[in-house]
């Protein structure tokens, strides 16, 4: 089955404590990207990553950190998360890079940070 | 960045159709309009994506007039399994995506 896979869905951690959220495709995707939704403002971009070994930052990377060292991973990694980063994390991919490239989209990590 | 505009919520009964609307004053010539629906607890999903006019699917359409600064996304007869959170995305060729803030959509019996 085609989909976008994301480990812990659920995370309950401490502050300062690093972790990495995985997200893995088996779609041979080149796309992929790391969204974070919070409550009123909607789905918003952390980074992205258009191939191997290309990321960039989307609209709010503060914090955060990638890598794509392969096509079908691209873990996000919070080397010391403070409780602003409380959040419901989304991976997702497309077959190219491009908004009119459909993006499919993992089932979410929910993290909290105390 | 340009960026869209959607009403935060609607409401809507069973049966009805729905329109949401979204304005992308700052469209560029190569972006598309597409919609994603999100229900709790999954990841938003692909509906409908068009450039101009009228797109048409099993699931809703599309309407981009002809100045493309807005967009229509139409639901017909919309049933409570339609609640959901939509979102409109605005984008071309470019890797950085901007989604907003969508519009929840709470239908009633």
């Amino acid at each position: 089955e085609a989909q976008v896979t994301q480990n812990p869905r659920y995370l309950i951690t401490v502050t300062g404590k690093k972790l990495t959220v995985t997200c893995s495709q088996n779609m041979n995707h080149e796309y992929m990207s790391w969204y974070r939704q919070d409550p009123g403002l909607g789905l918003r971009q952390i980074y992205y990553s258009m191939n191997v070994e290309v990321t960039d930052k989307g609209d709010v990377p503060e914090g955060y950190k990638v890598s794509r060292k392969e096509k079908r991973n691209f873990p996000l990694i919070l080397e010391s998360p403070s409780p602003n980063q409380t959040s419901l994390y989304f991976c997702a991919s497309s077959l190219i890079y491009g908004g009119h490239n459909e993006q499919f989209f993992g089932p979410g990590t929910r993290l909290t940070v105390l | 960045l340009a960026k869209t505009t959607q009403p935060i919520s609607m409401d809507s009964y069973e049966g009805q159709e729905v329109n949401i609307t979204c304005s992308h004053n700052n469209i560029a010539t190569n972006d598309y309009i597409t919609w994603y629906q999100q229900f709790p607890s999954q990841g938003p999903r692909f509906i409908i994506q068009g450039y101009k006019t009228k797109v048409t699917n099993e699931v809703a359409s599309l309407f981009i007039p002809a100045d493309r600064k807005s967009s229509t996304l139409s639901l017909p007869r919309v049933s409570l399994s339609d609640t959901a959170v939509y979102y409109c995305l605005m984008a071309g060729n470019t890797g950085k995506l901007i989604f907003g803030q969508g519009t929840t959509l709470q239908v009633k019996p």
